[in-house]
């Protein structure tokens, strides 16, 4: 079965532009969660999607966003880029959101490398 | 605020030593916690616990959760070389995962 799949895997952008990340979650998964690693501030929480919906978001800003689509495939988009930006991004897939089964488990993909200069 | 907090911060050890790995947590809605290893790539599952008390195993790596202390270890016996990374513990509040800092693990030959 295949993994968790992210593109692009390494992006460089200057301040203020956009950027769009993806994630095809293994098949079969349908939620879909993203982080965002960094040295300083570690593996932090950007949101979760279920079936199409946002059900659980972390504390980032309004510039952070996300959606999924009827495929499970999600993006992730980050408007107006600043230095700080530049992360880790991770996306991990789950069969059921919030790790409801005992047995279920969050794998992560590969991550998207952004570096914001 | 929720918090989840990890010590040591990094250790270093000789091959065959056993290590043990702390994770405190303060967190709502609790739901499990989660172990992950990570070298240099994405995290990869290690456990996920939920009930105090219960002891989980895989190879030379076992943990246990106290859910009245709030508070998990990780155990690596018997290290090797390929046991160096960084270990991450996580709490699990219904999909949304609050990540500890981790432990960097350095096992010498």
């Amino acid at each position: 079965k295949a993994g968790v799949t992210q593109t692009p895997r390494y992006l460089i952008k200057t301040r203020g532009q956009q950027v769009t990340l993806s994630c095809s979650p293994i098949s079969g998964h349908r939620s879909v969660s993203w982080y965002q690693q960094t040295p300083g501030q570690g593996l932090q929480f950007l949101f979760e999607y279920f079936s199409e919906t946002q059900r659980n978001k972390g504390n980032f800003p309004g510039r952070f966003s996300g959606r999924q689509f009827s495929n499970s495939r999600s993006e992730m988009n980050v408007s107006t880029l600043e230095l700080g930006d530049s992360a880790l991004y991770l996306c991990a897939s789950s069969t059921v959101p919030g790790l409801a089964d005992p047995t279920d488990t969050q794998y992560f993909g590969p991550g998207t490398r952004l570096t914001v200069l | 605020e929720d918090k989840v907090v990890q010590s040591p911060l990094s250790l270093v050890v000789h091959e065959g030593d056993t290590v043990t790995l702390n994770c405190s947590y303060e967190v709502t809605n609790f739901r499990s916690l989660l172990w992950y290893k990570q070298e240099k790539k994405a995290p990869t599952f290690l456990f996920m616990l939920t009930s105090s008390g219960i002891e989980k195993k895989s190879g030379r790596l076992s943990s246990i959760l106290d859910k009245k202390e709030l508070f998990s270890i990780l155990n690596i016996t018997a290290t090797q070389t390929g046991d160096s990374a960084v270990y991450l513990c996580a709490s699990d509040s219904w999909g949304k995962l609050q990540f500890g800092a981790g432990t960097q693990v350095v096992v010498t030959p």
